[in-house]
């Protein structure tokens, strides 16, 4: 059975820094695209990075120089490094696995991790 | 404000049929797949279509994709109560480099 069980947030001070992390079970991370995507709350959902299963990866403008997204092969994990931390950032955090070989849609979703940026 | 453009609610009976529609250009919905999610209250999102107009394993026939030019729409016929929830429709936008959703469509089942 394919699960995705998102850790790691919080709440944390603007500036900030904190690692998100998606356990993957059931399948093999790299072998899929994997994304992120986040909702502020009462908000829709916003696209946020893409690790590629040849390794390549993508950001949103939003997310461009603060965060990283990366994987752990062995632990077969995917992490979202978040730094510079804003008000903004603030939501509910999701890793998906992408549908094989397409470069969005995403057939499993994590539960989800809340980040909270506040002073 | 979305890229991608969604009307902010729809609404039909019972039984009825609904359409949501989504908005985008060439760099997006013009020359790549869409995707669309169901979200339920409290939930993450599920995957209703890919590849414009597939439906994953397990979504009912109920549910249906098109794409036309640059845009793209959602069909659900035989509305139930339980279809009451955010739809938001997704692509990637080669100018971006990114992938993109749209800013959702809130269905009520009247």
């Amino acid at each position: 059975e394919v699960q995705l069980v998102e850790s790691g947030g919080g709440l944390v001070q603007p500036g900030g820094s904190l690692r998100l992390s998606c356990a993957a079970s059931g399948f093999t991370v790299s072998s899929n695209h994997m994304t992120w995507v986040r909702q502020a709350p009462g908000k829709g959902l916003e696209w946020v990075s893409v690790i590629y299963s040849g390794g390549s990866t993508y950001y949103a403008d939003s997310a461009k120089g603060r965060f990283i997204i990366s994987r752990d092969n062995s632990k077969n994990t995917l992490y979202l490094q978040m730094n510079s931390l804003r008000a903004e950032d603030t939501a509910v955090y999701y890793c998906a696995r992408g549908v094989a070989g397409r470069v969005t849609s995403q057939d499993y979703w994590g539960q989800g991790t809340l980040v909270t940026v506040s002073s | 404000q979305s890229v991608l453009t969604q009307p902010p609610s729809v609404s039909a009976a019972p039984g009825q049929k609904v359409t949501i529609s989504c908005s985008g250009s060439s760099s997006n919905i013009g020359n790549n797949y869409v995707s669309w999610y169901q979200q339920l209250p409290g939930t993450a999102p599920k995957l209703l279509i890919y590849d414009n107009n597939k439906r994953p394993s397990g979504i009912p026939d109920r549910f249906s994709g098109s794409k036309s030019g640059t845009s793209a729409t959602l069909g659900i016929t035989g509305l139930q109560t339980g279809d009451e929830a955010d739809y938001y429709c997704e692509t990637w936008d080669s100018s971006l480099s990114a992938g993109i959703f749209g800013g959702g469509t809130k269905l009520t089942v009247l």
